[in-house]
C-alpha cells in the first residue's frame, strides 16, 4: 500500500540555520504530495503541495520539489525563524483521490 | 467565518461501549474526512464523504462507520470500543472531493478508553 517515511525528530536548529526535512514515499501511479504543519496550540494546516513530477511547491519561504525518480519530497528553508517551530507532516493522496496518507511527523524546534 | 467544529472535545468511554463523534464543516465545504491520530504518530485516514456518499475508506475495521447529512455535517461511529481506539479523532473539510484542495482541520475529539 501507499506509505510515507520522514526523518525522525526532533530537529533542533538555531535561528537563521538551513532546514531540510527528508520525506520519501511509496505509491502506485501518480500521487499528489503535501506538507502539512501543526504549530503549537493550533490545528493542522496545509503548508505546500505538488501534483506532478518536477513540480515545486512553495510557501512562507519553504520549498519542496516532487522527485519521482527518487520518490522524494524533501522540505527546505534557507533561514529558519523561531516562529517556524512546529510539527511537520509529509503526506500523499493517491491518484484516484480516495486515500490520504500522512507520515509520522517531524518536530522542529528553532532556538533564538 | 467559522472553522471546522468538532464535538465533544473530550470523551471517556469503557471497553465494549459505542461512541458517536460529530463534525461541522466550513460553510460551503461538501467534503468531510475523518482521521485517527495516536499520540506521537501522524493522522491515519479513516473515511472521506462527499455529497453524502462514501468516497474513500482507510484500513479500519467495520466497527468504524460514518455518515454525512444533507447539511454536509458528519458523524463518526465506533462500536465495541477497544483500548487501542484511544486517540485524537480529527475531522477535515474541503470544498471538493480531491485532496488537492487544502483540507481544513478541526481541533479534534480526544477519546479515552478505560
Amino acid at each position: 500500500g501507499n506509505s510515507v517515511t520522514q526523518m525522525e525528530g526532533p530537529v533542533t536548529l538555531s535561528e537563521e540555520a538551513f532546514l531540510t526535512i527528508n520525506c520519501t514515499y511509496t505509491a502506485t501511479g501518480y500521487p499528489s504530495l503535501f506538507w502539512y504543519v501543526q504549530y503549537p496550540g493550533e490545528g493542522l494546516q496545509l503548508l505546500l503541495k505538488a501534483t506532478k513530477a518536477d513540480d515545486k511547491g512553495s510557501n512562507k519561504g519553504f520549498e519542496a520539489t516532487y522527485r519521482k525518480e527518487t520518490t522524494s519530497f524533501h522540505l527546505e528553508k534557507g533561514s529558519v525563524q523561531v516562529s517556524d517551530s512546529a510539527v511537520y507532516f509529509c503526506a500523499l493522496s493517491d491518484n484516484y483521490g480516495q486515500n490520504f496518507v500522512f507520515g509520522p511527523g517531524t518536530r522542529l524546534s528553532v532556538l533564538p | 467565518d467559522a472553522g471546522v467544529t468538532q464535538s465533544p472535545t473530550h470523551l471517556i468511554k469503557t471497553r465494549g461501549q459505542q461512541v458517536t463523534l460529530r463534525c461541522s464543516p466550513i460553510s460551503g465545504h461538501k467534503s468531510v474526512s475523518w482521521y485517527q491520530q495516536v499520540l506521537g504518530q501522524g493522522p491515519q485516514f479513516i473515511f472521506q464523504y462527499y455529497e453524502k456518499e462514501e468516497r474513500g475508506r482507510g484500513n479500519f475495521p467495520d466497527r468504524f462507520s460514518a455518515r454525512q447529512f444533507p447539511n454536509y455535517s458528519s458523524e463518526l461511529n465506533v462500536n465495541a470500543l477497544l483500548l487501542g481506539d484511544s486517540a485524537l479523532y480529527l475531522c477535515a473539510s474541503s470544498p471538493a472531493p480531491d485532496f488537492y484542495q487544502p483540507q481544513h482541520f478541526g481541533d479534534g475529539t480526544r477519546l479515552s478508553i478505560l
